[in-house]
């Protein structure tokens, strides 16, 4: 079984530029989330989805950052525009279903905002 | 809410000797409990969960933790450390048990194993 896929794996830009994070979760899978891991510290929740519906986007600061899950399968994080405190790991992750505790989690993508 | 707190930020142990990474949770219903490990460069993986069953869990490669609700606890251990093991590891807590639909997972702050020979 493939797991969560994600890419780019590294990212650099510069700030007030925007840049855009993909991810293919497991096949199957209807809840997808997107964590955000600042170095020294544990992943934090940014959004959840449940299919193509947005269940939790509280801690998504939604004045730079949007996602996207159109067709309930693949996913688009984007930051527009980047700022330095942007810098950070980006964690995708799956599970079967909201009532399914057991997350899976792709490689990360690893953003540096100079 | 609920939270965890990883008491250590970095745990030295040389291969062959016991690994112990603390957890204390926070939460005031009956919680769901996991540790995840992070390898450098790589994704996280889960090591094992508690979820109300029994109290001592057993995980992937040698690791096993036991719940301890008096002492609001969730230990990883393991008898031998293996230099394999040197790699982050998150102590986490899930809402599911508060919300009963959807699993929102809270991290702590990680403890970084370091093994040496």
């Amino acid at each position: 079984e493939a797991g969560v896929a994600q890419s780019p794996r590294y990212k650099i830009i510069e700030k007030r530029q925007s840049v855009a994070f993909w991810c293919n979760p497991i096949s199957g899978h209807a809840t997808l989330y997107w964590y955000q891991q600042i170095l020294g510290q544990g992943p934090k929740l940014l959004i959840q989805f449940q299919n193509n519906g947005v269940v939790d986007d509280s801690q998504l600061p939604k004045d730079r950052f949007s996602a996207e899950r159109l067709k309930g399968v693949d996913s688009t994080l984007k930051i527009q525009p980047a700022k330095l405190e942007d810098s950070a790991v980006y964690l995708c992750a799956s599970s079967l279903d909201l009532s399914r505790e057991t997350q899976y989690f792709g490689p990360g993508t690893r953003l540096l905002v100079l | 809410a609920q939270s965890v707190t990883q008491l250590d930020s970095h745990v030295s142990v040389s291969e062959g000797t016991p690994v112990l990474l603390r957890c204390n949770y926070s939460s005031s219903y009956s919680p769901s409990l996991f540790w995840y490990v992070q390898h450098p460069n790589k994704g996280l993986q889960l090591l094992l969960k508690y979820t109300s069953a029994a109290t001592l869990v057993k995980g992937i490669n040698g690791f096993e933790a036991e719940f301890k609700k008096s002492e609001t606890s969730f230990h990883l251990t393991k008898p031998s450390a293996h230099m394999s093991d040197a790699a982050e590891y998150f102590c986490v807590v899930s809402d599911l048990g508060r919300t009963g639909t959807a699993s929102k997972l809270t991290f702590g702050t990680g403890t970084r194993l370091q093994v040496t020979l």
